[in-house]
C-alpha cells in the first residue's frame, strides 16, 4: 500500500480537463510544499511535469498545472490530448527526510 | 544534455548480490544529490535511496535498509547501488535519478531519470 493515495484511473475526452488527486498526511503533502508529479508512458522512464506543488520545468506544456489544499495535492491537465494518455505519479518530501510516491493513476483519453 | 545510463542489472538468486552503476553526463555531477528509485513489474514507483553531492548524507527506504548501500564516485561521474541479501520482492526496474536542487539540500523530487536496469531475483 502506497503512502500517498491516488485514484487508480481517470479518463477524459480530447479538449476536456481532468484532475488527479494525491492525498497524504501532515507529515508529507500537508506539511511541505514539495509535491512533484511525473508522467510515465509504457516502457519509458518517468518525466517530471510539476515540482514544488505548482512549478513547471522548462519545456513542459502550460496545459499541466498543480495545486494543493491541506493534505491533498492535485494535477490538472487542460485541453486533453491523445499523447497525454499515460500513468501519472505524485511524490512528496516527508518529515523523515525521505520521498514517498503515490500508487499512480492511469489516464485514458477517450 | 543530461544523460543518466544505468547498468549492472540481471538475474540473481535469492540471497545473492548485485551492483548497479549509473553513468552521468551533461551536468556537473559533483554538484547534485542523486537517488535510486525502483518499479516492480506492473507496479508503481518506490523510492529506494539518495545520497548528497559529497556522499556525506545518505538515506534509505526501510524496505532496503541494512541490505543496500548507495555510493558515488564524483571523479568518475558515477552513482552506485550495492544490493545484498536480495529477495524476490526486490525484482524491479531500477532507475537512477538526479535530485532537484534545493537551497536546503533536501529530497523534494527528481528532475532527470535514466532508462532503468532490470533486476530479477529468482531461483
Amino acid at each position: 500500500q502506497s503512502a500517498l493515495t491516488q485514484p487508480a484511473s481517470v479518463s477524459g475526452s480530447p479538449g476536456q480537463s481532468i484532475t488527479i488527486s494525491c492525498t497524504g498526511t501532515s507529515s508529507d503533502v500537508g506539511g511541505y510544499n514539495y509535491v512533484s508529479w511525473y508522467q510515465q508512458h509504457p516502457g519509458k522512464a518517468p518525466k517530471l511535469m510539476i515540482y514544488d506543488v505548482s512549478n513547471r520545468p522548462s519545456g513542459v506544456s502550460n496545459r499541466f498545472s498543480g495545486s494543493k489544499s491541506g493534505n491533498t495535492a492535485s494535477l490538472t491537465i487542460s485541453g486533453l490530448q491523445a499523447e497525454d494518455e499515460a500513468d501519472y505519479y505524485c511524490s512528496s518530501y516527508t518529515s523523515s527526510s525521505t520521498l514517498e510516491f503515490g500508487g499512480g493513476t492511469k489516464l485514458t483519453v477517450l | 544534455q543530461v544523460q543518466l545510463v544505468e547498468s549492472g542489472g540481471g538475474l540473481v538468486k535469492p540471497g545473492g548480490s548485485l551492483r548497479l552503476s549509473c553513468a552521468a553526463s551533461g551536468f556537473t555531477f559533483s554538484d547534485y544529490y542523486m537517488s535510486w528509485i525502483r518499479q516492480a513489474p506492473g507496479k508503481g514507483l518506490e523510492w529506494v535511496s539518495y545520497i548528497s553531492s559529497s556522499g556525506s548524507t545518505i538515506y534509505y527506504a526501510d524496505s532496503v535498509k541494512g541490505r543496500f548501500t548507495i555510493s558515488r564516485d564524483n571523479a568518475k561521474n558515477s552513482l552506485y547501488l550495492q544490493m545484498n541479501s536480495l529477495r524476490a520482492e526486490d525484482t524491479a526496474v531500477y532507475y537512477c535519478a538526479r535530485v532537484i536542487p534545493h537551497i536546503y539540500d533536501i529530497l523534494t523530487g527528481t528532475d532527470y531519470w535514466g532508462q532503468g536496469t532490470l533486476v530479477t531475483v529468482s531461483s
